[in-house]
């Protein structure tokens, strides 16, 4: 069964990075996910699509300080001089034979 | 840029029934999967269903399997989710997303459905 393990909750300091993990489940290291972001009161924003081989593809508008990499069955999210305004939910998804799967969220305290 | 804009939420009673619609402003609609998911108060995102870019494949996440329906309209950038046989478990802020070769790269801002007698 295809599962994104993502921890509940994460912290780093303005101005400082923050490295994001989504795991997926035994025998889906393959896989690409995506990453978005989700703001207190808003809709998630499509961040970028990270592949099994560490590649990564940001959304339009995306900035640079976003980066995704990649390792086994873990994809990552770094997001470098963060701002207050990163302070948010991200989820991982990810999708397969024509459904969507989602990890559970990590939210983000920007100290 | 890719806006999508729900609409068709609101209060209804257990049982009842509601329409969402989702309308696309690119007129590159037709050329993509579209998927519809919720958000529960406090929790995370659950993917609901989604719809093939000719609307000939359509999948479901079991929980609504039978009670909600998927469709689209091509000519008017659009897609629907109708929902029936509506429960207190249903009660949730409902996005609509395209879908891009399996990324949801763009999302709606999203219509809340609360299902309480």
């Amino acid at each position: 069964q295809l599962v994104l393990t993502q921890s509940p909750s994460a912290s780093a300091s303005l101005g400082a990075s923050v490295k994001l993990t989504c795991t997926l489940s035994s025998g889906h290291s393959s896989y690409a996910i995506a990453w978005h972001q989700q703001q207190p009161e808003k809709g998630p924003r499509y961040l970028m699509r990270v592949n099994n081989d560490g590649s990564h593809r940001r959304g339009d508008g995306i900035p640079d300080r976003f980066s995704g990499s990649s390792s086994g069955t873990e994809r990552y999210l770094t997001i470098s001089s963060l701002q207050s305004e990163d302070e948010a939910d991200y989820y991982c998804q990810t999708w397969v034979t024509g459904i969507q799967v989602f990890g559970r969220g990590t939210k983000l305290t920007v100290l | 840029e890719v806006r999508l804009v729900e609409s068709g939420g609101g209060l209804v009673q257990p049982g009842g029934s509601l329409r969402l619609s989702c309308e696309d402003s690119k007129f590159t609609f037709r050329i993509y999967w579209m998927s519809w998911v919720r958000q529960a108060p406090g929790k995370g995102l659950e993917w609901v269903a989604n719809i093939k870019q000719d609307g000939s494949e359509k999948n479901y996440v079991d929980s609504v399997e039978g009670r909600f329906t998927i469709s689209r309209d091509n000519a008017r950038n659009s897609v629907y989710l109708q929902m029936n046989s509506l429960r207190v478990e249903d009660t949730a802020v409902y996005f609509c997303a395209r879908d891009s070769m399996g990324v949801l790269d763009s999302w709606g801002q999203g219509t809340l459905v609360t299902v309480s007698s």
